[in-house]
């Protein structure tokens, strides 16, 4: 079955650490997406990737890292820089990032904590 | 003022009721438009696209009226099982960057 997987389900983190999230598709999309969601809050996006070796920051990148080294594989890195990291992170690809095939469809999240 | 503004609710309905919301977008230049579902602790999953001419799956009709600049989701006979938080999605398709999400509508339907 075609589908995201992202891992872990559940993550926790100390104060001061770097934690990588990892998000695979094999549903063959060229785009990818980072969000992230706070309680009672939309998604916010934190980077995105329209094609492999290629990303571009969000709204929120700051303290934020990505690579894109294979078009099925775009994992996020959570530096020690990111203030506020306690979040349900959610990944997501599409076709294309723009026109009509731009439909996303999502991982089933991983929630981070720091401790 | 939210690029895309929704009602948070909740909206609390009875089993079998009709219910409406809407999602109101500022941008002029949006194309595309989409309803997705949320589950309590889950992934936002793809509901329906919003097309112009407004689209119908099932007990679900999804509006666009660009002249006022919202879209609307209309749920028939609601059931137990459509309890979620609906989130509208406005893009435009210059870049992913602006693929700007609503902050949802709770829908909570009683027995």
């Amino acid at each position: 079955d075609g589908g995201i997987t992202q891992s872990p389900k559940y993550l926790f983190r100390k104060e001061g650490q770097n934690v990588t999230l990892s998000c695979e598709q094999n549903l063959n999309h060229d785009a990818m997406y980072w969000y992230r969601q706070d309680p009672g809050q939309g998604l916010r996006l934190i980077y995105y990737s329209q094609i492999v070796n290629d990303f571009q920051k969000g709204d929120i990148a700051e303290g934020y890292s990505v690579s894109r080294e294979k078009k099925e594989s775009f994992p996020l890195t959570v530096t020690s820089a990111q203030k506020n990291p306690t979040a349900f992170y959610l990944c997501a690809s599409s076709i294309k990032t723009s026109g009509n095939a731009n439909e996303q469809f999502f991982g089933p999240g991983t929630r981070l904590t720091v401790l | 003022r939210k690029e895309v503004e929704q009602d948070p609710g909740p909206f609390n309905v009875p089993e079998g009721a009709t219910v409406a919301f809407n999602c109101t977008y500022s941008n002029s230049a949006s194309q595309s438009f989409f309803w997705y579902r949320q589950d309590c602790r889950k992934e936002p999953k793809l509901l329906m696209s919003v097309y112009s001419s407004g689209n119908e799956d099932g007990r679900f009709t999804a509006q666009l009226n660009r002249a006022s600049q919202y879209i609307s989701l209309l749920i028939r006979d609601s059931k137990l099982s459509d309890s979620a938080t609906y989130l509208c999605v406005v893009t435009r398709y210059s870049s992913a960057s602006k693929i700007i999400f609503g902050s949802g509508t709770r829908l909570s339907i009683r027995p």
